[in-house]
């Protein structure tokens, strides 16, 4: 079946550095992917459409120059977490449509627990 | 903007026996999916129902849309362990968007 594969899994940063989480489809091409964010205990919330070739659309409370999305092929995107802070720390999972049609199935990615001391 | 309230929040069932999440939408469910969500791990897609009072059913798992589209129930027969985690059910918009909204989530405890 389709795999979304996200990179890293977790990740340890400081306060103020900058960090980048990769998305990639491996076996199928996504004209579109998408970035959630998700806290403890806590439903997952959008944050932003990520398009191939142009630019992302981000949720409305979203800071876009926070967080970075890049959409560079079809099977890559990127999500860069900018001076991060410790209230940047949550679960960050990306996700992609493997089919054709708009009601084909959203596959995941294994998200990513950054964590900003 | 759709709601999605599911219930109950959190359930705690002993090895074999049968249960049922719900999840009710303030609006009309125009895709209805349900995934599994281990803690800290990516979403599992497991069904999608589309028309009123469509069921679907993989393994020990049925999922169902009721007629006017508004509630969908997924439940599990004879629980196993392997059923322990959180479930999600996410909706969809009409044509020509692609973006989930998802409900509060059911976590799931699966005792011996």
């Amino acid at each position: 079946g389709a795999v979304v594969s996200q990179h890293p899994s977790w990740v340890i940063c400081k306060s103020g550095t900058s960090v980048k989480i990769e998305c990639r489809s491996l076996d199928f091409q996504a004209t579109t992917m998408f970035w959630y964010r998700q806290f403890p205990k806590q439903s997952l919330m959008l944050m932003a459409t990520s398009n191939e070739g142009s630019k992302a659309t981000y949720e409305q409370g979203v800071e876009k120059d926070k967080f970075l999305i890049n959409h560079a092929s079809l099977t890559l995107s990127t999500l860069t977490v900018t001076s991060a802070h410790p209230e940047d720390s949550s679960f960050y999972i990306c996700s992609a449509r493997s089919g054709a049609f708009y009601n084909s199935p959203l596959h995941f990615g294994n998200g990513t627990r950054l964590t900003v001391t | 903007s759709q709601e999605l309230e599911q219930s109950p929040q959190s359930l705690i069932v002993q090895e074999g026996k049968n249960l049922t999440i719900n999840c009710t939408s303030s609006k009309t469910l125009y895709g209805l999916y349900w995934y599994k969500q281990k803690y800290g791990e990516g979403l599992i897609f497991l069904m999608m129902l589309q028309k009123g009072g469509e069921e679907k059913s993989h393994e020990k798992i049925t999922a169902k849309l009721d007629e006017k589209k508004q509630q969908s129930s997924l439940h599990i027969t004879a629980s196993q362990p392997s059923h322990a985690g959180i479930y999600l059910c996410g909706a969809g918009p009409p044509f020509g968007n692609e973006k989930l909204t998802f409900g509060t989530g059911t976590r799931l405890t699966i005792i011996p």
